[in-house]
């Protein structure tokens, strides 16, 4: 079974400065689609980017990027110019397709803080 | 920009009764899902349902639980017989095709006392 783990239980950052929440996946597919999702304080999830695996380019959304190393089944997340309101809970999560159905797998989440 | 919308957003039940969450997915969307969010920890899938029936069930998903979508438009979750470890954030998303990511609802707080 496919496993999203995030090594990092609490990060903080400096408003305007960059941060990276690391994420790493274990998996024996060739093909899956990989994602962040944001959790504010009102617990909503809200998706900030996604990666498809046979890309080699890495997924950018305005101040949010990813850095995928397939090899290394890596996708960690860059928040460049961290505002107040990027404080909140971010999932990693895989995109399964074990035994012909489909889920997203998440991991334990990161919860980012960020300094005035 | 199309929601998902769940109601209610807070629930408190005693112990032992049954509960009906509700989702409204996006309207051309076919996949949906319902997962589970106990405080502080990670969100965990339940069930996903396409063409009016389960694809696939966690083990979470025991007898207690069922999905229906009665009207073509709501998905509701159903816990039959309510325990104190159901306590939790439930979930309810739909995605067009499954491969892009999925739109969340903003959850509904179930709390059994």
């Amino acid at each position: 079974a496919q496993t999203v783990t995030q090594s990092q239980p609490e990060m903080s950052v400096q408003e305007a400065e960059t941060v990276t929440l690391s994420c790493t996946y274990d998996t024996s597919e060739s093909d899956y689609y990989l994602f962040w999702y944001k959790q504010p304080p009102s617990r909503q999830m809200i998706l900030v980017i996604r990666q498809e695996a046979y890309k080699q380019q890495n997924a950018t959304e305005n101040r949010f990027s990813v850095n995928f190393q397939k090899a290394a089944k890596s996708f960690s997340l860059k928040i460049s110019d961290s505002q107040l309101g990027d404080a909140a809970m971010y999932f990693c999560a895989y995109r399964s397709f074990e035994g012909g159905s489909e889920k997203l797998v998440f991991g334990k989440g990161t919860k980012l803080t960020v300094n005035p | 920009e199309p929601e998902v919308t769940q109601t209610p957003s807070h629930q408190v039940t005693q112990m032992g009764q049954e509960v009906i969450l509700r989702c409204v997915p996006i309207s051309n969307h076919l996949y949906f899902y319902w997962y589970r969010q106990i405080l502080g920890q990670k969100v965990e899938f339940l069930v996903s349902f396409y063409n009016n029936e389960i694809s696939e069930k966690s083990e979470i998903f025991d007898d207690q639980f069922s999905v229906e979508r009665p009207d073509g438009s709501n998905f509701t979750l159903k816990i039959r017989s309510t325990k104190l470890e159901d306590s939790a954030m439930y979930f309810c998303a739909s995605s067009d095709t499954g491969l892009y990511g999925y739109t969340f609802g903003s959850g509904t707080r179930l709390t059994v006392v």
